[in-house]
């Protein structure tokens, strides 16, 4: 099974400020992840696909990256709405595994 | 227009067995490429993946709930069908449902139901 590690487990930063969340997998998952967001009493929301495409939808302020089992997603500057929950997800290998989250505070 | 929507019990008592229905529309699952999941959440914690089939009716269960598991898929009514057997407590949290698609954009759970809560208590 694949384990992807969120880092940090909470950022706490204010509207205006760039935002970096980080997920490693603990094998090669080669581009295959997403990001999702997650607000208090919703379903997850799809953000990034295959490491660094946005979903349909989605504000060009969030950006996705990846360096070998490294990913990143990027906010480029925090919308009060952006505050919430961040999952990555693998689609690279059975069973399918989300990583632990980075929730993202408003300071 | 793509919606997905949980429905089953809300109150599960210990060692029952769970029944989850997920009813959609705007896609069939007889279409190539397309895929439904079940992912739950406990309480205040991560996303977990459980079960997943495919049009073809390929189906996926998490290894450490495999043996409790069942989906299936009903193309005529648009639903797919989750069963956890011997429930535990700490099976409690809100199970989604959701569409991923294989042969287009973007690959993953792009769209969700609004999710069913489930309490395991005595």
């Amino acid at each position: 099974e694949i384990v992807l590690t969120q880092s940090p487990a909470t950022l706490s930063l204010s509207p205006g400020d760039g935002a970096t969340l980080s997920c490693r997998a603990s094998q090669s998952v080669r581009s295959l992840l997403a990001w999702y967001q997650q607000k208090p009493g919703q379903a997850p929301r799809l953000l990034i696909y295959d490491a660094s495409n946005r979903a349909p939808g989605i504000p060009a302020r969030f950006s996705g990256s990846q360096s070998g089992t490294d990913f990143t997603l990027t906010i480029a500057s925090l919308e009060p709405e952006d505050f919430a929950v961040y999952y990555c997800q693998q689609r690279s290998a059975w069973p399918l595994t989300f990583g632990q989250g980075t929730r993202l505070d408003m300071k | 227009q793509i919606t997905l929507k949980e429905s089953g019990p809300t109150l599960v008592k210990p060692t029952q067995t769970l029944t989850l229905t997920c009813t959609f529309s705007g896609f069939s699952l007889s279409s190539n490429g397309v895929g439904v999941g079940w992912i739950r959440q406990p309480p205040e914690k991560a996303l977990e993946w459980i079960a997943f089939v495919w049009w073809n009716d390929d189906k996926y269960y998490s290894p450490s709930l495999k043996n409790r598991l069942s989906i299936t898929k009903d193309t005529s009514r648009n639903q797919v069908v989750l069963t956890m057997t011997n429930m535990y407590p700490a099976d409690t949290g809100t199970y989604y449902c959701a569409h991923r698609p294989l042969s287009t954009i973007p690959y993953y759970f792009d769209y969700w139901g609004q999710g069913a809560l489930v309490t395991v208590s005595s």
